[in-house]
């Protein structure tokens, strides 16, 4: 099974901060991989897949990158509603894995 | 719009049974695979099962494998996740969610059931 694994576990930032979550792979899965976002009480929302694509309706200061086992999802300038938890996730086989989590709250 | 709503949570003693059901609505169900994916109280996102667009292919997490059994009914636009010998660490959130064609990743979820074990 590939396991994966976020860093940091989570992280306190503010308004307009730049925020940058670490995925890795234990094994390669090319681009097969997703970024979703939780809030609390609700299912969670597709942001990245493919490891870089925006997914249609979220916004531009969400980016997604890296292949392989290293990806990054980075939150260029956070906004208030940017205040979730994270998860990555691969499709490169089963069964399907996720990260466990990376929680940003307010600084 | 693409909807999934599931039902059928509850409370169940240790080694019961439950059927957790997902009604498909707004897109061709019959065109995409379907999957189940869980989340326990406070923790992270879990995914459980798969299954095939006529039902002939089913992937699960080991940890489910020989006690749930996932099935769907085009006909009625709706998935299914039969449970059996429930045990605590299965309390989870269930979410029914789509894997997109070309990508499989998960693009549509429901609101989620919560199932509880406990005597």
């Amino acid at each position: 099974d590939i396991q994966m694994t976020q860093s940091p576990s989570s992280v306190s930032a503010s308004v307009g901060d730049r925020v940058t979550i670490t995925c890795r792979a234990s094994q390669g899965i090319s681009s097969w991989l997703a970024w979703y976002q939780q809030k609390p009480g609700k299912a969670p929302k597709l942001l990245i897949y493919a490891a870089s694509s925006l997914q249609s309706g979220v916004p531009s200061r969400f980016s997604g990158s890296g292949s392989g086992t290293d990806f990054t999802l980075t939150i260029s300038s956070l906004q208030p509603e940017d205040f979730a938890t994270y998860y990555c996730q691969q499709a490169n086989s089963f069964p399907w894995t996720f990260g466990p989590g990376t929680k940003v709250d307010i600084k | 719009e693409v909807q999934l709503v599931e039902s059928g949570g509850g409370l169940v003693q240790p080694g019961g049974s439950l059927r957790l059901s997902c009604a498909a609505s707004g897109f061709t169900f019959s065109s995409y695979w379907m999957s189940w994916v869980r989340q326990a109280p406070g923790k992270g996102l879990e995914w459980v099962a798969n299954i095939k667009q006529d039902g002939s292919e089913k992937y699960y997490v080991d940890s489910v494998k020989g006690r749930f059994t996932i099935s769907r009914d085009n006909a009625k636009n709706s998935l299914y996740l039969q449970m059996n010998s429930l045990r605590a660490e299965d309390t989870a959130v269930y979410y029914c969610a789509r894997p997109r064609e070309v990508d499989d990743v998960l693009d549509y979820w429901g609101q989620g059931t919560l199932v509880t074990v406990s005597s």
